[in-house]
């Protein structure tokens, strides 16, 4: 069964590094999503991605955020200067082209540790 | 915020049926209910969605009240694997672009 693939499972860096979280987003699939998960908070919407370009972002995803599609296949989430609250399960998510209301199939995160 | 609310916890006993219910009142025309659970801090995964007809797959029901505003998803035969959080949202694909906001959802205990 096709998956969403998330690289890595883990990732610690250092306050004010940047990380790049990758995703390969299963293969038909035209939307794209990043949601983060503070331990033991909800699970929040972070950006949608659609035809190359951001289609919604929430209050969450300021200046420190970006997201690229390089190449056909990965999706990712760039992190400038982290900080020690950007801590948290971050999750990738695509949905297939079958009409206006379609679900998104998650991947199984990325736990970013800032220190 | 959700435009949803959940009981933010539930038991069931292996073998029985588990239903989760979710009041959605302000629920426009326009809009899905979707379910999905998360089973520990793994990914969420999709169970099932509706706009206004009931709805059966493989793995649940979901049961959409007349006036829609509020739904039930069912679980047949509840397993020990059953036992996560349950999230029920309102969205709109057209209008919001796939985007899910969760709420705290369902924790659902399922026991021997």
């Amino acid at each position: 069964e096709p998956e969403v693939t998330q690289t890595p499972s883990h990732q610690v860096t250092q306050m004010g590094q940047e990380v790049i979280l990758r995703c390969v987003p299963i293969s038909n699939h035209l939307y794209f999503y990043w949601y983060r998960q503070i331990l033991g908070q909800k699970v929040e919407f972070l950006v949608s991605f659609y035809n190359n370009e951001i289609s919604e972002k929430s209050e969450i995803f300021d200046d420190q955020f970006s997201v690229e599609r390089p190449d056909g296949s990965n999706f990712t989430l760039k992190i400038r200067s982290t900080k020690l609250e950007d801590s948290a399960m971050y999750f990738c998510a695509s949905s297939p082209p079958q009409g206006l209301n379609t679900e998104a199939f998650f991947g199984q995160g990325t736990r970013l540790t800032v220190v | 915020d959700a435009k949803t609310t959940q009981p933010p916890s539930m038991d069931c006993a292996e073998g029985r049926a588990a239903n989760l219910p979710c009041n959605h009142s302000t629920i426009s025309g326009n809009e899905y209910v979707y379910w999905y659970r998360q089973i520990h801090s793994q990914g969420p995964q999709y169970i099932i969605h509706g706009l206004k007809n009931n709805e059966t797959n493989e793995m649940a029901s979901l049961i959409i009240t007349e006036d829609r505003k509020s739904s039930t998803l069912i679980l047949p035969h509840a397993t020990l694997r059953d036992t996560a959080v349950y999230y029920c949202i309102v969205s709109s694909f057209y209008n919001q672009g796939g985007k899910l906001i969760f709420g705290q959802g369902t924790e659902l205990s399922v026991k021997p």
